[in-house]
């Protein structure tokens, strides 16, 4: 089974709300990250959070980590049309070699 | 150059044709992947290589034969597919950790895709 799962699926909200997906995963890790595809297109590396670290940001990104209950979300604030994307976390087992992608929430942002 | 490059942007072919893929990538970086990706799935390894050897192989059929030239190419070959291998094909790199393995700590740039439709 997936090491990651994602939720919502799918997310739709107005321009300038908040967007929060929330990631689970089974097995201790080294650290998880994230990724946004735009539709059809490649994956493209948002941020990466360490097992020793509990949040984190990157301009209007915040991610946090919770390692006791293997969960971690990712929070977009003041959202734009251009964010409308699929968003995906991805970690690798601590000892593993790959990475794993979650199943991916939708994000849909009416202007 | 931060860029993972692909050719072509779709490729349309029959069962019986032979085809390959075609990856890029410019950053020194020496692991490099194959992905598949369907339709609001998320993206599934197929292939790790690391120092252009190959290092992981998710058991994937042998319709598929990667190969890695160089450091800076990684190419797929295509042969006797199948419908249901339509998919979105992704190829990414990043920098091993320093034992050569790859833990998550090596983020991953992917390269745009290369729409796949098998008839």
């Amino acid at each position: 089974s997936q090491q990651g799962e994602e939720d919502p699926q799918a997310l739709s909200i107005q321009e300038g709300e908040n967007a929060t997906m929330n990631c689970s995963y089974k097995t201790s890790i080294n650290n998880l990250q994230w990724y946004r595809q735009n539709s059809g297109r490649g994956l493209v590396h948002l941020i990466l959070i360490r097992s020793n670290e509990r949040e984190k940001h990157s301009g209007r990104l915040r991610v946090t980590l919770d390692t006791s209950k293997k969960s971690s979300s990712l929070l977009i604030t003041a959202s734009r049309a251009a964010d409308t994307a699929s968003y995906f976390c991805a970690t690798a087992p601590t000892g593993g070699f790959k990475t794993i992608f979650g199943a991916g929430t939708r994000l849909f942002v009416k202007a | 150059d931060t860029e993972v490059t692909q050719t072509p942007k779709h490729l349309v072919m029959g069962m019986t044709n032979k085809k390959s893929l075609k990856c890029e990538q410019h950053m020194g970086h020496r692991a490099m992947y194959w992905y598949k990706q369907k339709a609001k799935k998320p993206p599934e390894l197929m292939f790790v290589y690391s120092y252009e050897k190959l290092s992981i192989n998710e058991s994937v059929p042998s319709r598929f034969s990667p190969e890695c030239p160089n450091s800076s190419l990684l190419n797929l070959h295509l042969h006797a597919l199948q419908p249901e291998d339509s998919a979105l094909y992704l190829c990414a790199s990043s920098q091993p950790g320093l034992a050569g393995g790859h833990t998550s700590t090596d983020t991953q740039y992917f390269g745009p895709g290369t729409r796949l439709t098998v008839l």
